[in-house]
């Protein structure tokens, strides 16, 4: 168990709707980071967030958006869903801010099903 | 820019047996170097990493990997398999230049056989 939660762990919806997935980090952690996990375009970075406020941008579509709260736990929200945003949605999250030493630890994920 | 090549999709090995994983990087900066292990329907999990220390990095559950500059490669090694390696493990590597942007191999599926 690596401390990181996330909700729900399953979510199915349909085209064209709105979902939220949340993330906390682990107690301590000042970093949030969000991927996306599918078969066709494998593990891609989406988001990072650190205390707060947005730290470093991926392939993040404009459909999608990311917040993080002042108690540090983390939102990501996708609208105007599509087929083909079905995936696996991970969390991660770390001490540090990011420089590229941090170990990522990460929740078990949400899967999207979008039918 | 930075990229990571898992060199193999699937690597089949016997239990017992070594395994051999390998990871080629490309990074316009001292990168940062991990390997993560994702077992069915989990999350990811650190196995190990380089972050410009020794060479030679030991990680958990036996895994150790080489960080080999002249060679931009970071092959992650197991002298013995254990059937409970069996998973799929990704290579990545980070911009310590970039607020950490971390880009992930395509992953390499590890089976175990009997």
């Amino acid at each position: 168990d690596s401390g990181v939660t996330q909700t729900p762990k399953h979510l199915i919806t349909a085209t064209g709707q709105r979902v939220t997935l949340r993330c906390s980090p682990r107690s301590g952690d000042l970093s949030v980071y969000w991927y996306q996990q599918s078969l066709d375009q494998g593990l891609q970075f989406l988001i990072q967030y650190y205390n707060g406020e947005e730290r470093a941008k991926g392939n993040i579509l404009e459909r999608f958006s990311a917040q993080q709260f002042p108690d540090l736990h983390s939102e990501l929200n996708l609208s105007s869903l599509e087929l083909g945003d079905s995936a696996l949605y991970f969390c991660a999250s770390s001490v540090g801010q990011g420089t590229g030493t941090d170990t990522q630890y990460f929740g078990p994920g949400t899967r999207l099903t979008v039918l | 820019a930075q990229s990571v090549t898992q060199l193999d999709s699937h690597v089949s090995v016997s239990e017992g047996t070594p395994v051999l994983l390998r990871c080629n990087y490309s990074s316009s900066y001292s990168p940062s170097l991990f390997w993560y292990v994702q077992h069915p329907n989990k999350g990811l999990q650190l196995l190990l990493k380089y972050t410009s220390a020794a060479t030679l990095v030991k990680g958990i559950n036996g895994f150790e990997a080489e960080f080999k500059k002249s060679e931009t490669s970071f092959h992650l090694t197991k002298p013995s398999a254990h059937m409970s390696d069996a998973a799929e493990y990704f290579c990545v590597v980070s911009d310590r230049t970039n607020a950490g942007k971390s880009t992930f191999g395509d992953g390499t599926t590890l089976t175990v056989k009997p």
